[in-house]
């Protein structure tokens, strides 16, 4: 069964640091792109950053290039996002997301999300 | 960035019924045009994907058509738990967008 378990979200100040985490189980996890989405509370969804099966590849939103980087390690099953420069606009729930074979983008799974919240 | 439109944001239809949602990109995708649903509390669901294909798993009663800038989403008869927000998405083009959704519940 697949299983994608997000983790690393919490209660920042604006202008902080967090990484976020993506346990990721029950596929050959360096076979596929893997994305991060968030929806602000009561909003729609919004892709931010995706990576190639490979990590040779990374991509992102406009709005979080520069503050955010995408990475991953295939040999322990993770995927993260290391997010910088925290701005309150940055408040949202955070789903990884494992994208369809030779189709990154196209999300098959998704985990449960972790909550990001960005006040002073 | 390509900018995807739906129409109609909301919408009440009873059990049974036939449900029609619209899709719009600002330029074409190629076909690479995806319906996720979303309930209440929960992760988004793949249920189709390049236009007209079905994810495993996912009931016949869904279905999605049109190309390059013009996409359908039915739902051709209405179940009580398919009461949820339906989202469309293009992956062709970076960066991905999705559409800002429609909510459909039960008249």
């Amino acid at each position: 069964e697949v299983q994608l378990l997000e983790s690393g979200g919490g209660l920042k100040h604006p202008g902080g640091s967090l990484r976020l985490s993506c346990a990721a189980s029950g596929f050959t996890f360096s076979g596929y792109a893997m994305s991060w989405v968030r929806q602000a509370p009561g909003k729609g969804l919004e892709w931010v950053s995706g990576i190639s099966g490979d990590a040779g590849n990374t991509y992102y939103a406009d709005s979080v290039k520069g503050r955010f980087t995408i990475s991953r390690d295939n040999s322990k099953n993770m995927l993260y996002l290391q997010i910088n420069s925290l701005r309150a606009e940055d408040t949202a729930l955070f789903f990884c997301a494992k994208d369809r074979q030779y189709s990154i983008g196209c999300h098959t799974m998704w985990g449960q999300g972790t909550m990001v919240t960005v006040s002073s | 960035d390509i900018q995807m439109t739906q129409s109609p944001s909301s919408l009440s239809a009873s059990v049974g019924d036939r449900v029609t949602i619209t899709c719009q990109a600002s330029q074409d995708i190629h076909n690479y045009l995806n319906w996720y649903q979303q309930k209440p509390g929960k992760a988004p669901r793949l249920l189709i994907y390049d236009v007209f294909n079905l994810e495993t798993g996912v009931p016949s009663r869904f279905s999605g058509s049109g190309s390059g800038t013009d996409f359908t989403f039915t739902i051709s008869s209405l179940q009580p738990e398919d009461i949820a927000t339906y989202y469309c998405q293009q992956s062709g083009h970076l960066p991905f967008t999705f559409g800002p959704g429609t909510k459909v519940d039960l008249k």
